[in-house]
């Protein structure tokens, strides 16, 4: 089985930096995905770790740590509308991702 | 490109009804999901289809949901009957099937309200 533990909540400041902490623990996986879900829409993908290391995607970035079961995803010059659900999933066998249940960020003036 | 597309957008349903949701993926994509997505939880995979074949149903409570996919192209997930625990949003996703082919894209989903 997965398990997959972030924080609930976290509030930032708009123009600050916000990193977002993803721990697992699993018996294997190809890769970890990050979703941003805002309220009442469909997940929207942002990332895909396979390696260790980090990725840079404009103001996201995503880092992944297979030795320490932990991944985080950087918020870089926060704006309002990147308040929104940040969601870690694995993918064990396939691409297909299995859930955490999501990190609620709100960013504030 | 246009998304996917699912209808209704909004269902409320007594208990013990049924319903049923539309999907109709991305063109040309292949591989076809069926997620539940429980308020303050992440999605769950409930059903994935490849073209028109079932890939993998492990979590789909089959006593009381069906789905299927048969020309390949739009899909349909029914609940019948429905159960208050039910109540929740249930998004389709599709993506490529070509090595490498990671991404998912999401349609709006269905909100359903079982009272």
């Amino acid at each position: 089985g997965q398990n997959i533990d972030q924080p609930t909540e976290m509030t930032a400041t708009e123009g600050a930096i916000v990193q977002i902490n993803c721990t697992y623990q699993t018996s294997g996986f190809n890769g970890l995905f990050w979703y941003q879900q805002h309220a009442g829409e469909a997940p929207t993908f942002l990332s895909y770790n396979v390696l260790d290391g980090l990725e840079e995607k404009g103001r996201f970035s995503s880092f992944l740590s297979r030795s320490k079961g932990y991944s985080y995803l950087l918020l870089k010059e926060l704006q309002m509308k990147d308040s929104a659900s940040y969601l870690c999933a694995l993918a064990p066998g396939s691409y297909i991702p299995t859930f955490g249940r999501g990190t609620s960020l709100i960013v504030h003036p | 490109e246009a998304g996917v597309a699912q209808s209704p957008r909004y269902k409320i349903i007594e208990k013990r009804q049924s319903v049923a949701f539309w999907c109709n993926p991305i063109s040309g994509h292949a591989t076809l999901y069926w997620y539940q997505q429980i308020l303050g939880q992440g999605p769950k995979l409930l059903i994935q289809f490849q073209n028109n074949g079932v890939v993998d149903d492990s979590q789909l409570p089959k006593d009381r949901f069906s789905a299927e996919r048969l020309k390949g192209v739009d899909s349909t997930l029914k609940i019948q009957p429905a159960k208050l625990e039910d109540s929740a949003v249930y998004l389709c996703a599709s993506s490529l099937d070509s090595p490498g082919a990671y991404e998912q894209y999401f349609g709006p989903g269905t909100r359903l309200t079982v009272t």
